[in-house]
């Protein structure tokens, strides 16, 4: 079974509009981490906000803010005020074990790739 | 500070040859990790590296290794090489375990 699904392949979305990338994800631990990342035609990967499972309040970097449902096992990316640079692949990414567990070891999805239009 | 460093970008080996892959973390990160990204399996895991020791290792074969040295720069080995090795990969660093991983811009590797 898939621990990060990413049901998205592939987003169209209005510049200056909000749009939101959908990830769910599966784990037993009790302690884990949730990341979003973007990757542009370059292939860098550009790290862009994090979710602690004990953190009880939902992660916001400028734009960016993660909708953490820990019941629904879901922390969906929210964009807002899209860009045209905001145009990439966009991943969703698991660290379990996040206090013992490994440090470089993230679990990622297949990705959704997000087109901003004009 | 200066981000992750990855040499070469672009690497073009045949098939039965070997190539090793260069990584600079991030000043004072200990923790360097390999991931392998091709368009069929995504982005998986190779291995961790913490203070010069394999700290954990993802499901592939021992063609592929590494290690990592007192400065924390890491290299990344794959022998005897497939066409399926062909991929992006990306090292990243980070600095304790509840802080995001830092990327490098990646190592294209084509095998022909």
């Amino acid at each position: 079974a898939q621990k990060i699904t990413q049901t998205q392949p592939g987003m169209f979305v209005q510049e200056k509009e909000a749009v939101t990338l959908d990830c769910t994800y599966d784990t037993s631990d009790q302690s884990y981490g949730l990341f979003w990342y973007k990757q542009p035609s370059s292939g860098e990967m550009i790290f862009l906000i994090y979710q602690g499972s004990y953190d009880e309040q939902n992660a916001t970097e400028g734009r960016y803010s993660l909708n953490f449902q820990k019941a629904r096992k879901s922390a969906n990316l929210v964009i807002s005020a899209s860009q045209l640079g905001d145009s990439a692949m966009y991943f969703c990414a698991m660290r379990e074990g996040l206090y013992g567990g490994s440090q470089g070891n993230l679990i990622f999805g297949k990705g959704t790739k997000l087109s901003v239009k004009p | 500070k200066a981000g992750v460093t990855q040499t070469p970008r672009y690497l073009i080996k045949t098939r039965g040859q070997q190539v090793t892959l260069s990584c600079s973390p991030i000043s004072g990160h200990r923790s360097v990790s390999w991931y392998q990204q091709t368009p069929g399996q995504g982005l998986q895991f190779l291995f961790e590296y913490f203070s010069e020791t394999q700290r954990n290792k993802g499901n592939f074969p021992g063609r592929f290794s590494g290690r990592q040295f007192s400065n924390s720069r890491s290299e990344m080995n794959v022998s005897t090489l497939e066409l399926g090795d062909s991929a992006l990969y990306l090292c990243a660093s980070s600095d304790r375990f509840n802080s995001p991983l830092h990327f490098g811009n990646g190592t294209r590797l084509t095998v022909t």
